[in-house]
């Protein structure tokens, strides 16, 4: 079954300890990319990445990192988490083959106090 | 850029009755238009596509979205609703040159009422 998977789905943390949520597709998608979903704003895309190695900013990237080591992963990494990253995660995959639509995980809410 | 305007942000309308969400789009170049569903504690799914041809189009579970090119419009439509698609629906473009960058509107909340 084709599947993007995030972990964990919830999250509380503390401000300034660093987090990782992780994101995994099984569908050899090159696309990849990170939104946060806020209410009234919709879906923000964070970082995003063409293809292994290569990664580049979204429209609201201040605060987080990404890396692309390998095609299936794309981690989100809060390096200092702050009260302002509290909301909701969503990595999305597209790029197959005769697809134009993106494929979205089930999300991680995440909580910094 | 591209940009999508989606006017309402919340819907309510009674069971069985029609409804109409709408979403108008900004672009400077051709864009394939989408609309997607999240359920309570859920991430997005597709609901509905256009990409070219034919301008109506719908899903399989009775939305139909029209794409109306002079009024840059993609609004969805439901002839009968049901408690079940109570959710969040958002209206997304993207460019046909295939970069992959989704742009998305800021949601309509569809409230059915029993």
């Amino acid at each position: 079954e084709a599947q993007v998977t995030q972990n964990p789905r919830y999250l509380i943390t503390v401000t300034g300890k660093k987090l990782t949520v992780t994101c995994s597709q099984n569908m050899n998608h090159e696309y990849m990319s990170w939104y946060r979903q806020d209410p009234g704003l919709g879906l923000r895309q964070i970082y995003y990445s063409m293809n292994v190695e290569v990664t580049d900013k979204g429209d609201v990237p201040e605060g987080y990192k990404v890396s692309r080591k390998e095609k299936r992963n794309f981690p989100l990494i809060l390096e200092s988490p702050s009260p302002n990253q509290t909301s909701l995660y969503f990595c999305a995959t597209a790029g197959g083959v005769g697809s134009t639509e993106a494929f979205f995980g089930q999300g991680t809410r995440l909580t910094v106090v | 850029a591209q940009s999508v305007t989606q006017l309402d942000s919340q819907v309510p309308v009674f069971e069985e009755a029609p409804v109409e969400l709408r979403c108008n789009y900004s672009s400077s170049v051709s864009v394939y238009l989408f609309w997607y569903v999240q359920y309570p504690n859920q991430g997005l799914q597709l609901l509905l596509k256009y990409l070219s041809g034919s301008t109506l189009v719908e899903s399989i579970n009775g939305f139909e979205a029209e794409f109306n090119k002079s009024q840059t419009s993609f609004h969805l439509r439901k002839p009968s609703v049901h408690i079940s698609d109570t959710a969040e629906y958002f209206c997304a473009v993207t460019r046909t040159s295939g970069t992959y960058k989704y742009i998305f509107g800021t949601g309509t909340r569809l409230k059915v009422l029993a």
